[in-house]
């Protein structure tokens, strides 16, 4: 069965700092994986999506993904975190009829 | 892309009650789910709305406890029935727009706490 983790509960970064956040997925065929972002009291929002081709893909609000198959990895990035970029972030890997979701990383951005 | 319309956007409820929660897109799509975010965690899937037939359930998620209806290509319900604290959630519909993998959208989700 699918499954995602995100090893981080919570990161600190100070803003226009870089910034990482781990992805690693178990999944049985070639992965479907999305990274969204839930800014507090709203929906979640689609950052980006791999699905095959080139393995980094970039995204909407300066974020990008790298897919690396051999860990098992979809880590997303960010070279200059912005304030409002402070949300809760969640990986997820998609199948046919339902998409499994990590337990998210909250991320604070320091002034 | 989908625009998706939920109600409410937060409700309080009296324990052992029922709420339903609405779900409308603004154009006809494939697939419909329900999740359950609660709080301080991540998103569970609860069921998918079947457009004509009855919803499939994740274990651990029963339809007495949730019905759903799905009357159409645009619309679902989710109820929550006789609700005790722990119903105490964000309800999140979500719909897929093709017949393949592809991104989930989302409504903004309806904040229920139960007292």
């Amino acid at each position: 069965a699918q499954s995602v983790t995100q090893p981080d509960i919570h990161i600190t970064v100070s803003e226009g700092a870089s910034l990482e956040l781990r992805c690693n997925y178990s999944y049985g065929a070639t992965p479907y994986l999305f990274w969204y972002v839930q800014s507090p009291g709203q929906g979640l929002q689609l950052l980006l999506k791999y699905f095959s081709g080139d393995t980094l893909v970039q995204g909407i609000k300066g974020f990008e993904a790298e897919f690396k198959r051999s860990q098992s990895s979809f880590n997303l990035r960010k070279p200059s975190v912005h304030w409002s970029d402070a949300a809760e972030y969640f990986c997820a890997v998609g199948a046919l009829s339902d998409m499994r979701f990590g337990a998210g990383t909250r991320l604070t951005v320091k002034p | 892309s989908a625009v998706i319309s939920q109600k409410p956007s937060r409700d309080i409820c009296q324990r052992g009650t029922s709420l339903t929660i609405q779900c409308q897109v603004d154009s006809q799509v494939t697939m419909m789910f329900w999740y359950r975010q609660q709080p301080g965690q991540s998103l569970t899937l609860i069921a998918t709305a079947n457009q004509g037939s009855e919803a499939t359930y994740e274990s651990g998620f029963v339809i007495d406890k949730f019905p759903i209806s799905r009357p159409n290509l645009t619309f679902s319900t989710l109820t929550v029935s006789n609700m005790s604290p722990e119903d105490s959630s964000i309800y999140l519909c979500s719909v897929r727009t093709g017949l393949v993998v592809g991104e989930l959208f989302f409504g903004e989700g309806s904040r229920l706490t139960v007292l």
